[in-house]
């Protein structure tokens, strides 16, 4: 079965560098990779998705990275913020059966 | 208004009884999602369901139960509540479309449920 393997210890990091966080998988690549954004209490909300066939996706201050050779993404936001402070899912779709498998989550923390 | 609710959004109950957990959308979606959410075990699947006429195991089905009475309403039902399925609960959606879909999900806000 596939497994993800997110950064189990929280980052904490100083505001205004740039949040590194990585996202592992085993097995095959899948078709998309999705990052959200969880707050605490509150349902993951979707950020970006990126596809296999694409190396980098932007979107103001995020970007994601996706190499299937590595079987690794990686999703920073630059310029952090403590607003950025929260857990960072991803999520892997694979063709088959059309199901987004998550990973367990990072939590961010940016310090003023 | 939200797009997906969930009822309850707390519920606190004894080993053996019988809960449902409601979700409706306004989204329009044709799929449905309950997944449960433990601490460093990240979301896992439930039950989910494409359509009206369609539900599927996910990754942990065994003790819930799930119906889809209608496109924008999907139930999960704990027949016999024990305490391991304490956690939190959380309905999404996510459109079909006529392409390769992509699944992007909405979640509702969650369900905390404790079974004593």
């Amino acid at each position: 079965s596939q497994k993800i393997e997110q950064n189990s210890e929280a980052l904490n990091i100083q505001e205004g560098k740039t949040a590194t966080l990585t996202c592992n998988y085993t097995n095959y690549s899948p078709a998309y990779l999705q990052w959200y954004r969880q707050d605490p209490g509150r349902g993951p909300v979707f950020l970006l998705l990126i596809r296999e066939n694409e190396k980098e996706k932007r979107k103001e201050r995020l970007k994601v990275t996706f190499d299937t050779t590595l079987k690794q993404s990686l999703f920073h936001i630059t310029a952090s913020q403590p607003a950025d402070s929260a857990t960072y899912l991803c999520a892997l779709l694979y063709n088959q059966g059309g199901k987004l498998i998550f990973g367990q989550g990072t939590e961010l923390s940016v310090k003023p | 208004d939200a797009d997906v609710t969930q009822t309850p959004r707390n519920r606190i109950t004894k080993t053996g009884k019988r809960i449902m957990l409601e979700c409706s959308q306004t989204k329009g979606h044709d799929r449905m999602y309950w997944y449960r959410q433990d601490p460093g075990l990240g979301l896992r699947l439930i039950y989910y369901s494409f359509d009206v006429k369609d539900i599927n195991k996910g990754e942990i089905s065994d003790g819930y139960s799930v119906s889809r009475q209608a496109q924008a309403k999907f139930s999960l039902s704990l027949e016999s509540a024990i305490p391991n399925q304490t956690a939190l609960y959380f309905c999404a959606t996510s459109e079909r479309t006529s392409g390769r879909s992509t699944d992007t999900q909405y979640f509702g806000p969650g369900t905390r449920l404790t079974v004593l």
